[in-house]
């Protein structure tokens, strides 16, 4: 069975950081890319990034370059994804995907509340 | 920020037939991008329904159907159940600001 596990809720004040981990298991990782999507409540999908779990060349959405950073740990199939300078509109649950041709895995996802 | 256009609402009649339609340009679906499609029920993550445009991965119900044409693809619910209740999205790549994943508006289907 494949598996993406996502780390617990975070709440944070404006303009810290916050790092979601996204464990993997149940396939091979460094065979394909982990996406990262997030869903501000009420709202739609919104594409944030990718990354290569086989040599870790990254693409990230043109609005979040500079802010985001996507890394993955092969020895512990678990990929990252950290957000800096947080503003209220960062709110929003926070999904890793598995990123072959579709995204046809989605972790559980992870809420993230940046609020003062 | 979307680039792919749904329309934000379709309503059916259990049993009914429901269309969605996704519409780009040609620097996405146009381009000859493939078009996948994702159903999130209340309250869960998104789950991938159809992919390269026509593609069932194992355990859909062939109710569901996709088909793409020029810019455009849709998305067809046939026979709909109150199960079907749910958000769909669109999701295609897209050639230009260097390259990235796009999704469509989303789509709310109701069965009434």
């Amino acid at each position: 069975q494949v598996y993406l596990v996502q780390s617990g809720a975070e709440v944070k004040k404006p303009g810290a950081s916050v790092k979601v981990s996204c464990k993997a298991s149940g396939f091979i990782f460094t065979s394909f890319g982990i996406s990262w999507v997030r869903q501000a409540p009420g709202q739609g999908l919104e594409w944030m990034g990718w990354i290569s779990a086989y040599n870790g060349n990254t693409n990230y959405a043109q609005n979040l370059q500079g802010r985001v950073t996507m890394t993955t740990d092969t020895s512990t199939t678990t990929a990252y994804m950290e957000l800096r300078s947080l503003t209220s509109h960062d709110t929003a649950m926070y999904y890793c995907t598995r990123a072959g041709d579709a995204l046809d895995m989605w972790g559980q996802g992870t809420m993230v509340t940046v609020s003062s | 920020q979307s680039v792919l256009t749904q329309p934000p609402s379709v309503s059916g009649a259990p049993g009914q037939r429901v269309t969605i339609s996704c519409t780009g340009s040609s620097s996405n679906i146009g381009a000859g991008y493939d078009v996948h499609w994702y159903q999130q029920l209340p309250g869960t993550a998104p789950k991938l329904l159809i992919y390269g445009n026509s593609n069932r991965p194992s355990g859909v119900p062939d109710r569901f159907s996709g088909s793409k044409s020029g810019t455009s693809a849709s998305l067809a619910i046939t026979g709909l159940q109150a199960e079907d209740e749910a958000d769909y999205y669109c999701q295609s790549y897209d050639s230009s600001l260097s390259g990235r994943y796009v999704f469509g508006t989303g789509t709310k289907v109701t069965v009434l």
